[in-house]
Formats: C-alpha cells, sequence, structure tokens
C-alpha cells in the first residue's frame, strides 16, 4: 500500500527553469515531510524539510509547500541548474519512535543546458 | 564526516546462496534502517532497528532477516536468494532526536 505518491516519474526542465515535484499522502498522523536528493552512485540526502506547522520552507532555490487540508506538498526548484539533475524522493514519517519514513516513487529530473 | 559505509558496491549471487550485507555507521545512532530501491517503486523498508539486539519489520520483510549485535552494526541476510531480490540494497542511520536519516552508497545486488 503506497502512502505517497509522487509525481511525475520523470521531469525535464530547461536551465533556468522552475522544476515542480508533487507528492500527497495519506495518513494525517505524518508530521515530517522530508525531501531527498540521489545523485547516481550515491545514496540518496537530505535536501530540504518540512513540518506541518508552517505552509512554506525556503532554502537556496529549494522550497518546499505545504497543503495540510489536501494531504499535498512540493518541492520548486529555482533557477534550475543542471547540477539539479538527479533523483528526487519525497518521503513523511511520524515523530514517534525509530521514525520510519515512507517514500514516494521517487522523479527523475533532467536539467537541460 | 558523518558516514554510513556499506560492505559492498556491487554483488552477484546465485539462486540458493546465503547473502550477508553489512552496514556500519560512526555517528553513535540509535536506529538503523534497511531498504530496497526499485525503478518506479522509490525506496521500501525491508527491516530496522531502534536498539542493539532489537528489531522490527518494515514493509516488505519476507525473504530477508538482519542481525543488530553492535550498535554500529546492522546487517540484512538473505537467507536462500532469490531473483526477485535483485535490487538496489541502502542501510541508514538515525538518531532518535531527529527524523533525519544518512544513507550509505548503497549495494547492487544481482542473483542468477
Amino acid at each position: 500500500q503506497q502512502q505517497v505518491k509522487q509525481s511525475p516519474q520523470s521531469l525535464i526542465v530547461q536551465k533556468g527553469g522552475i522544476s515542480i515535484i508533487n507528492c500527497a499522502y495519506e495518513n494525517t498522523a505524518f508530521d515530517y515531510f522530508p525531501w531527498y536528493q540521489q545523485f547516481p552512485g550515491k545514496g540518496p540526502a537530505l535536501l530540504i524539510a518540512i513540518r506541518p506547522d508552517v505552509s512554506e520552507k525556503k532554502e537556496g532555490r529549494f522550497t518546499i509547500s505545504f497543503n495540510k487540508s489536501a494531504k499535498q506538498f512540493s518541492l520548486h526548484i529555482m533557477d534550475s541548474q543542471p547540477g539539479d539533475s538527479a533523483t528526487y524522493f519525497c518521503a513523511a514519517s511520524m515523530h514517534q519512535g525509530a521514525q520510519k519514513l515512507v517514500f514516494g516513487q521517487g522523479t527523475r529530473l533532467t536539467i537541460n543546458p | 564526516d558523518v558516514k554510513v559505509t556499506q560492505s559492498s558496491r556491487y554483488l552477484v549471487k546465485r539462486t540458493g546462496e546465503k547473502v550477508f550485507l553489512e552496514c556500519v555507521q560512526d555517528m553513535d545512532h540509535e536506529n538503523m534502517f534497511w531498504y530496497r530501491q526499485d525503478p518506479g517503486l522509490g525506496l521500501r523498508l525491508i527491516y530496522f532497528s531502534y536498539d542493539v539486539k532489537m528489531k522490527e519489520k518494515g514493509d516488505i520483510p519476507e525473504g530477508y532477516s538482519v542481525s543488530r549485535e553492535k550498535k554500529e552494526r546492522f546487517s540484512l541476510i538473505l537467507e536462500s536468494a532469490s531473483t526477485n531480490q535483485t535490487s538496489m540494497y541502502l542501510c541508514a542511520s538515525s538518531s532518535t532526536s531527529g527524523g533525519k536519516q544518512f544513507f550509505g552508497p548503497g549495494t547492487r545486488l544481482t542473483v542468477l
């Protein structure tokens, strides 16, 4: 049972454009929503994360937008660069115990120069 | 710099073999996790451990077992490897105080 659904599966954006990846979750008990970035041959690494008490979090060119009522959150990459080409995963967890993460299916992002 | 290391980057095994994947973290983290990554399916949790000798099943534990005898080491065991266990295996660790997980580079396992 997939509790976090991510779209699109792949995305091609021109350099300088805005990349947008969307996720939807089902479990209203989730209270931590991270995004991970994975380059080929590497493990995923935390990019940015948000908790549901805010609707937006920005770190440099990366922004998470969070809509609690719709149970959706998205990653926006402004001024996308070829170095941003990677696979991106959204995830969700509850702030209890080992805080297991439930991951989305992943989005392969390609930024064309 | 924090580090999670995995014993092998690539592994080729035969059907029916017993396979051990090792993971070591140097951050004194309480929690450790094993995932498998398959295209279009994302990362799926196999097993996790929140303390030495403690383990819990994740979403897809069938065909796998784990061992955690020391805090820094978490092993994934395939008792009798099958071709449908061909995948990328990722280990991660985290502390109890925060949700951030640190991942190793992964082991690409091929079962022939």
